[in-house]
């Protein structure tokens, strides 16, 4: 009965270091999304997958951001060469699929880019 | 494109007393219109969801929001808070119930003795 596992819950990088932030979603959620939340902000949409396909990543604020879920289940999203303006709570959620299901969220990454 | 206003930042209130947190969306159509909750450190929970139907929408924790077309409003109410409501409150809207979420900027709640 877990919920969404988000993995780690901090990370500190050096400025211009890759990190991989990991997701591990609700069992059998077919639909995953990754949500970039800044310091006192709402969260904002970054992609989404429905099982391995990545059918929106018109959030992804560059090139230097790429996600991935490749058997559909765990999802990974990764940062190039690490900015301060990366510095936020990534969060993730998984969801059935369906139109009436919500999304459920895990309790994010902090990554802080120093 | 689709947008949410919170209009409120910060809302204090006595512990006991009536809540409502406003929110406000932009959108062609009726959305699908959501709250979360979110407790410092922690992620998101739903506490209430509309996608049609009844206007005046049931949630967890006692909380309940309703759907103003009219207004493009979609308030979360709750008769009386409790010390453990403290927590910031967000409203989101999706086009479709399980695509991506437009969230506001979040009100944050605090509640006094």
């Amino acid at each position: 009965g877990a919920g969404v596992s988000q993995s780690p819950r901090y990370k500190v990088a050096k400025r211009g270091q890759d990190v991989a932030l990991r997701c591990d979603p609700i069992s059998g959620h077919v639909s995953l999304f990754w949500y970039q939340q800044a310091l006192g902000q709402g969260p904002e949409f970054l992609t989404y997958f429905q099982n391995e396909a990545q059918l929106d990543k018109s959030g992804l604020p560059s090139d230097r951001f790429f996600a991935e879920r490749p058997e559909g289940s765990v999802s990974t999203l990764k940062i190039q060469r690490t900015q301060q303006e990366d510095s936020a709570v990534y969060l993730c959620a998984s969801s059935l699929g369906q139109p009436n299901q919500p999304q459920h969220f895990g309790d994010g990454t902090r990554l802080s880019i120093l | 494109a689709q947008s949410v206003t919170q209009p409120d930042i910060h809302i204090t209130v006595s512990e006991g007393a009536s809540l409502e947190l406003r929110c406000n969306y932009s959108y062609g159509a009726t959305p699908y219109l959501f709250w979360y909750v979110q407790s410092p450190g922690q992620g998101l929970q739903l506490l209430l969801k509309y996608f049609s139907g009844d206007t005046l929408v049931q949630g967890i924790k006692g909380f309940e929001a309703e759907f103003k077309r009219s207004q493009s409003s979609f308030n979360l109410r709750k008769p009386s808070v409790h010390w453990s409501d403290a927590a910031e409150y967000f409203c989101a809207v999706a086009p479709f119930g399980n695509e991506k979420l437009t969230f506001g900027t979040g009100t944050r709640l605090t509640i006094i003795p």
